[in-house]
């Protein structure tokens, strides 16, 4: 199947700094999702993107679908204890979506 | 609440005893999948539906493995003669075609 890549596996910040995390593939998308999952509960979709170079924002989260198709990126701008989570990238193609492995974000306060 | 949604929420039950689990998806969402997470991995395929139809399957998805949508609306998922390694969180998705999928809350099953 297909690998996805994320980077970093895991992040501690102080409230009110920026984040920034990637995923990576061996293999192109049509499209990037970005997800987040809270404990116990299923992954919540943040952002689609949808065409290579594409950069789109919902609030304080900014993605970009990288030119190559095989990676993309997620911003969190001045984070807040609510942020804490897993991020999970997604790419789809064909009929399947192929998750990376996460990244653990812990906001301290 | 419109989403999709997934029943039992948690199932514990002995080896070797068989379990289904039910997904309610979102209405006009004519797509439906099935994941299975473990601890720090994320989602992992098992199949998908259009409609009524099941379109494709994972390898994963051994023979003790059986869905079905037989109206096309909600979906169950059987694993009979359960292992010690199915213990998982079973995720289910749904969409419109060519659209991002909403997940449902999982059912978290524990294998005694």
């Amino acid at each position: 199947g297909q690998q996805l890549n994320q980077s970093p596996q895991s992040m501690f910040i102080q409230e009110g700094e920026d984040v920034s995390m990637n995923c990576t593939s061996s293999s192109i998308f049509n499209t990037w999702l970005w997800y987040k999952q809270d404990p116990g509960e299923g992954p919540v979709l943040l952002i689609a993107l949808y065409k290579a170079g594409e950069l789109t924002s919902n609030g304080r989260l900014t993605a970009q679908f990288g030119i190559t198709r095989k990676d993309s990126f997620l911003n969190i701008s001045a984070s807040i204890p609510s942020d804490v989570g897993i991020y999970f990238c997604a790419g789809h193609f064909g009929n399947q979506f192929y998750f990376g492995t996460g990244t653990s974000l812990t906001v301290i306060p | 609440d419109t989403g999709v949604s997934q029943n039992p929420r948690h199932k514990i039950t002995k080896r070797g005893q068989n379990v289904t689990f039910r997904c309610d998806p979102i209405s006009e969402h004519n797509r439906l999948y099935w994941y299975r997470q473990t601890l720090g991995q994320g989602p992992e395929f098992l199949t998908y539906f259009q409609n009524e139809a099941q379109l494709e399957k994972s390898r994963l998805l051994s023979d003790r493995f059986s869905a079905e949508r037989p109206k096309g609306s909600f979906s169950t998922l059987e694993i009979q003669r359960t292992e010690q390694g199915d213990s998982a969180m079973y995720l289910c998705a749904s969409s419109l075609e060519g659209a991002p999928q909403h997940f449902g809350d999982g059912t978290r099953l524990s294998i005694l």
